[in-house]
């Protein structure tokens, strides 16, 4: 089946630390995306891809970085930078819109503690 | 800048009765599209609806309509005859440009619950 993956599902970081989290997609999109989610909040963008080797930054970028080395693929690692990193991140994928109608497609996302 | 506003952080229904989550969003674009994303325990936003700002109909997709009102800038999602499972965060967002990525400016949500 066709998806998003994320991994992993839940981790937990040492304050100082770098982490990295996977995502992997096998819809043939273009585009990619991170995503941030406080609790009782909505999701804020950190970085976003329209295509291999160039990424643009998103709202919330700063403590972040990206790579696009592969279509399917667009890690996200949370430096030690960024200042309070416990959240959840969404990765998302989608064509580039050729029009409206293209929605935006989901992993599982993956829960990032600080300790 | 685009900005999305919900305004209800929680909503008790009871089964099978419709539910309004209200969505209101301030653009200066002409062009723009509006999204619904259900959000459950689990965690994944499954896609549920889509209006562009030039569909002259609501959106409609199974038990989900969309009451766009342009004028008033507001694009709310009904839901009807509400199930158990309907129970989970709804989030509203938008995105503009006919081309390119999907950049999606969200809303807080609201918490919907569905009662026996």
């Amino acid at each position: 089946d066709g998806g998003i993956t994320q991994s992993p599902k839940y981790l937990f970081r040492k304050e100082g630390q770098n982490v990295t989290l996977s995502c992997e997609q096998n819809l043939n999109h273009d585009a990619m995306y991170w995503y941030r989610q406080d609790p009782g909040q909505g999701l804020r963008l950190i970085y976003y891809s329209q295509i291999v080797n160039d990424f643009q930054k998103g709202d919330i970028a700063e403590g972040y970085s990206v790579s696009r080395e592969k279509k399917e693929s667009f890690p996200l690692t949370v430096t030690s930078a960024q200042k309070n990193p416990t959240a959840f991140y969404l990765c998302a994928s989608s064509k580039l819109g050729q029009g409206m109608n293209t929605e935006a497609f989901f992993g599982q996302g993956t829960r990032l503690t600080v300790v | 800048a685009q900005k999305i506003t919900q305004t209800q952080p929680g909503m008790f229904v009871q089964e099978k009765e419709a539910v309004t989550l209200d969505c209101t969003y301030d653009t200066s674009d002409q062009s723009y599209g509006l999204f619904w994303y259900k959000q459950p325990s689990s965690g994944e936003m499954i896609f549920l609806i889509y209006q562009g700002s030039y569909d002259e109909q609501n959106a409609t997709e199974g038990r989900y309509s969309l009451n766009f009102q342009k004028a008033r800038k507001s694009a709310n999602l009904v839901i009807s005859a509400s199930q158990l499972g309907d129970s989970a965060m709804y989030f509203c967002a938008m995105r503009d440009h006919f081309q390119g990525a999907q950049k999606l400016v969200f809303g807080q949500g609201t918490r919907l619950t569905i009662n026996p």
